[in-house]
């Protein structure tokens, strides 16, 4: 599987915005990009995916680079139930499985 | 009640002592996964099975083997647990076919070896 780098740690204050990157230069044409968070003493949960197009839903966006080797979650308004690690993962489409690197913990100020 | 079910969700073990770590699911997904976490290593794939007649190793399958009983039940064993695999591990599910490929994740079962 493809590898993806993200920042260990990132900081924002509550009700900005908060961009979170991913590098991921070896991605192939037919690789998702997928996001997942785990808050604080849960299992990961999903939050957003795409393959070329930006997509938006309730929790978030996601901005894929144009050449697809790197792309940014975008939350819009960091709340304090935002602090968590996120994980960017690349899916193949003839592989089922995820995993998982170190992610970005995210820390939200009040 | 949750989905996906982990249990027990925590446990502490001697050095070579039989563990099985159980998972159940009431989603009615066909594809399974077990995960191990190590702090500041992400989640690590250690075995996955697409139906009860598929079983398929992850990235770090040494020194565990998984049983899938039924589509709902797929348990992680560790036959002599040793201290390095004291971790979190996590079952997930994700049904065939999914257009979002989202799995869907237990609450964690916390392993300790002494």
């Amino acid at each position: 599987d493809a590898k993806t780098t993200q920042p260990n740690s990132m900081e924002s204050n509550e009700e900005e915005p908060v961009h979170l990157p991913c590098n991921h230069s070896t991605i192939s044409g037919t690789d998702y990009i997928h996001w997942y968070r785990q808050l604080p003493s849960q299992g990961p949960e999903y939050v957003i995916h795409g393959l070329t197009s930006n997509v938006n839903n309730r929790m978030a966006s996601l901005a894929i680079a144009e050449d697809r080797k790197s792309s940014t979650l975008i939350l819009h308004r960091a709340t304090l139930r935002d602090a968590a690690v996120y994980y960017c993962i690349l899916r193949g489409n003839a592989g089922n499985m995820l995993t998982f690197g170190g992610g970005t913990r995210l820390m939200v100020k009040p | 009640d949750a989905d996906v079910t982990q249990t027990p969700r925590n446990r502490i073990t001697k050095t070579g002592k039989r563990i099985m770590l159980e998972c159940s699911q009431t989603k009615g997904h066909d594809r399974m996964y077990w995960y191990r976490q190590d702090p500041g290593l992400g989640l690590r794939l250690i075995y996955y099975s697409f139906d009860v007649k598929d079983i398929n190793k992850g990235e770090i399958s040494d020194g565990y083997s998984v049983s899938r009983q039924a589509q709902a039940k797929f348990s992680l064993s560790l036959e002599s647990a040793i201290p390095n695999q004291t971790a979190l591990y996590f079952c997930a599910t994700r049904p065939s076919g999914s257009n979002t490929g989202e799995l869907f994740f237990g609450e964690g079962s916390r392993l300790t070896v002494l």
